[in-house]
C-alpha cells in the first residue's frame, strides 16, 4: 500500500519557470512533511518540510502548500534552475512513538537551460 | 560536523554470497533508519532503531538480512545469501528529532 502518493513521475521545465510537485496522503497520523531533493549518486537531502498547522512554507525559491482538508501538500520551485534538475521526493513523518519516515515515489525534474 | 558515512560506496557480488553495509550515524543522534531505494523510486524502510533497539523492523526480509546496532551508535546491515532482486541502493539514515540525514549510500550490484 502506497500511503505517500507522488505526480507527476517527471517534469521538463524551462529555465525560469514554475515546477511544481504534487503529493497526497491518507494516513492522518502524519505530522510532519519534508521534500528530499537528490542527486545522482548522493543521498537524499531534506530541501524543505512543513507542519499541517500552516497552509504554507516558503524557503527562497521553494514553497511548500499544504492543505490539510485535501490531505494534498505541493513543492513549487519558483524561477526554476539548471542547477534544480535532480529527483525530488515527498515525505511524511508519522507522530508518536511510530515515527517512520514514509516517501513517495519521486518526481525527476530537468530544467532546461 | 561529519554526516552519515556509509560504505562501501559501491559492492559487486555473485548470486548466493553474503554481503554487508557498514553506517556511521551523525553524533548524538538516537534513531538510524536503513532503507533500500531501488532505480527510479522512492527509499523504502527496512529497518528503525531508537539507540540500540530495532523498533520497526516489519519490512526486513528477515530469511535472508540481519541488521545490528551495537552500543546504539554504528549499524551494520546484512545480507546472507544475496539474490538477483537485491540489487538496489541501501541508504542509511540518522536522526535527533524529525530531520532525517541522509549518507550517500551503497550501491549494491548482485551478478
Amino acid at each position: 500500500q502506497q500511503q505517500v502518493k507522488q505526480s507527476p513521475q517527471s517534469l521538463i521545465v524551462q529555465k525560469g519557470g514554475i515546477s511544481i510537485i504534487n503529493c497526497a496522503y491518507e494516513n492522518t497520523a502524519f505530522d510532519y512533511f519534508p521534500w528530499y531533493q537528490q542527486f545522482p549518486g548522493k543521498g537524499p537531502a531534506l530541501l524543505i518540510a512543513i507542519r499541517p498547522d500552516v497552509s504554507e512554507k516558503k524557503e527562497g525559491r521553494f514553497t511548500i502548500s499544504f492543505n490539510k482538508s485535501a490531505k494534498q501538500f505541493s513543492l513549487h520551485i519558483m524561477d526554476s534552475q539548471p542547477g534544480d534538475s535532480a529527483t525530488y521526493f515527498c515525505a511524511a513523518l508519522e507522530r508518536g512513538s511510530a515515527r517512520q519516515l514514509t516517501f513517495g515515489s519521486g518526481t525527476q525534474l530537468t530544467v532546461l537551460p | 560536523e561529519a554526516g552519515v558515512v556509509q560504505s562501501p560506496r559501491y559492492k559487486i557480488i555473485e548470486k548466493k554470497q553474503p554481503v554487508a553495509f557498514w553506517c556511521n550515524p551523525i553524533s548524538g543522534h538516537n534513531t538510524l533508519y536503513w532503507y533500500r531505494q531501488n532505480l527510479g523510486q522512492g527509499p523504502e524502510l527496512l529497518i528503525r532503531y531508537e539507540n540500540e533497539e530495532a523498533v520497526d523492523d516489519s519490512q526486513l526480509p528477515k530469511d535472508r538480512f540481519s541488521a545490528e546496532r551495537l552500543k546504539g551508535v554504528d549499524s551494520t546491515l546484512k545480507i546472507q545469501p544475496a539474490e538477483l532482486g537485491d540489487s538496489a541502493v541501501y541508504l542509511c539514515a540518522s536522526s535527533l528529532d524529525t530531520e532525517a540525514f541522509f549518507g550517500q549510500g551503497t550501491r549494491l550490484t548482485v551478478v
